[in-house]
Parts: C-alpha cells; sequence; structure tokens
C-alpha cells in the first residue's frame, strides 16, 4: 500500500531564510512524487514532480525538490521564503492513484 | 483557458437530506477525480472517471455517494442521505495522463448539521 508522510504540522520561517517542507513516501516501485500548494478558499495548484531522471526537480515560483530513494523522501525547499508563500503544502505519490500526505501549513513571517 | 468550475461553493444541509455538486473540467480532460478533504487532512480520492467510465470507485461509500460523468465532460457527485460525518470540501480535478498533472477546482465546502 502506498503512503506519504507530512512529519511536521507547520513551519515557521522568516522572509529571506530558507524554507524546507519535508515528506517521505512508502510505495512499492518506482514512485511518482507531486507536490501541491494550497491557498486559503482555493484549489490544490501543482508546483512540481519527480517522474524521473534527475533526482532535483524545479518547480513554480521558485520552489525546488530533492527525490531521495534511499531515504525515500521528497523534501520541498526555497532559498528564500517570501511572505507570499504562506499556505498549506501538501506532498503526494502516485501509484497508481493519487496519495496525498496531511498538508503543513507554512508561515513566513515579515 | 478557463479552470476548473465547481458550484455551489457553500452548501448547508441537515442530516438525513441530500445534496449535489457540479463540476466541470478544463476543456479537453478525460480524467475527472473527485476528492473529499475534510478538515486537517489530505484530500482523499472518492471516484476516478475517463470520458464517462468508472476507473475507481473503490473508496466511494456506495450506501450514500453516486457520481456520474454521462457525456464525459461535466459531472456530478450526489451524497443521499448525509450524514454529520460528510462535512468536508469537495474537490474536483481533472487531467490528462500524459502530464500525470491534476488541475483542481476551489472545490464545495459542505457543512452537514
Amino acid at each position: 500500500a502506498q503512503s506519504v508522510a507530512q512529519p511536521e504540522d507547520q513551519v515557521n520561517v522568516a522572509e529571506g531564510n530558507p524554507l524546507t517542507v519535508k515528506c517521505t513516501y512508502s510505495v512499492s516501485g518506482n514512485p511518482y512524487l507531486f507536490w501541491y500548494v494550497q491557498y486559503p478558499n482555493r484549489g490544490l495548484q501543482f508546483l512540481l514532480k519527480y517522474i524521473t531522471g534527475d533526482n532535483l526537480v524545479k518547480g513554480s515560483y521558485g520552489f525546488e525538490a530533492e527525490f531521495n530513494k534511499s531515504q525515500t523522501s521528497f523534501h520541498l525547499k526555497k532559498p528564500s521564503a517570501l511572505v507570499s508563500d504562506s499556505a498549506l503544502y501538501f506532498c503526494a505519490v502516485r501509484a497508481p492513484k493519487l496519495s496525498f500526505g496531511a498538508g503543513t501549513t507554512v508561515t513566513v513571517r515579515a | 483557458e478557463a479552470g476548473v468550475a465547481q458550484s455551489p461553493r457553500y452548501k448547508i444541509i441537515e442530516k438525513r437530506q441530500s445534496v449535489a455538486f457540479w463540476c466541470n473540467p478544463i476543456s479537453g480532460h478525460a480524467t475527472l477525480y473527485w476528492y473529499q478533504q475534510i478538515l486537517g487532512q489530505g484530500p482523499k480520492l472518492l471516484i476516478q472517471f475517463q470520458n464517462n467510465g468508472v476507473v475507481d470507485d473503490s473508496q466511494l461509500p456506495k450506501d450514500r455517494f453516486s457520481a456520474e460523468r454521462l457525456k464525459g465532460v461535466d459531472s456530478t457527485l450526489k451524497i443521499q442521505p448525509a450524514k454529520l460525518e460528510d462535512s468536508a470540501v469537495y474537490l474536483c480535478a481533472g487531467g490528462g495522463l500524459a502530464k500525470n498533472i491534476q488541475y483542481f477546482g476551489a472545490g464545495t465546502r459542505l457543512s452537514v448539521l
């Protein structure tokens, strides 16, 4: 059975500091991994995905994620966070249907 | 291009009543998904359509939930009768399998009193 874990309910950072949102997964075979972001009263928006290839994936709004097969992780990162990055972030794995983690609330303070 | 349209945005009903949600995905998206997102949790897949056929409804509570996509375009999700635990946001998403990306609507927030 596939599963996704986001170990932190909340992440708080100051604007301009690096942002990391953690995700670990469990799936049989090669994983398809995704990050989505959800702003209040909005649907989920796709940020980036890993299917195959380079372990460092670049996505929208300056976000990137690193796939680590040995640690079964797919952490989301941004070198310099903005206040506008404050939102709810979901990690997901597709094998074959999309399963989401519980989400991590990111708050970036000015 | 237009996004995924969902209506209504909000719905408040009493338990044992019926409710229906509507979704129109992005034009050309053959795959359509309905998700249930309970507060504090990630979205959970209820049903997946490919055109007008059901691909996966293994997590749909079929004694009270039903969904259809008769013409392979828009879709309706119905709950009859509703229970308190059905209070959630119901998200619709569409996508093409080739890109592995799903495009979500803003959702319908259901409150069952």
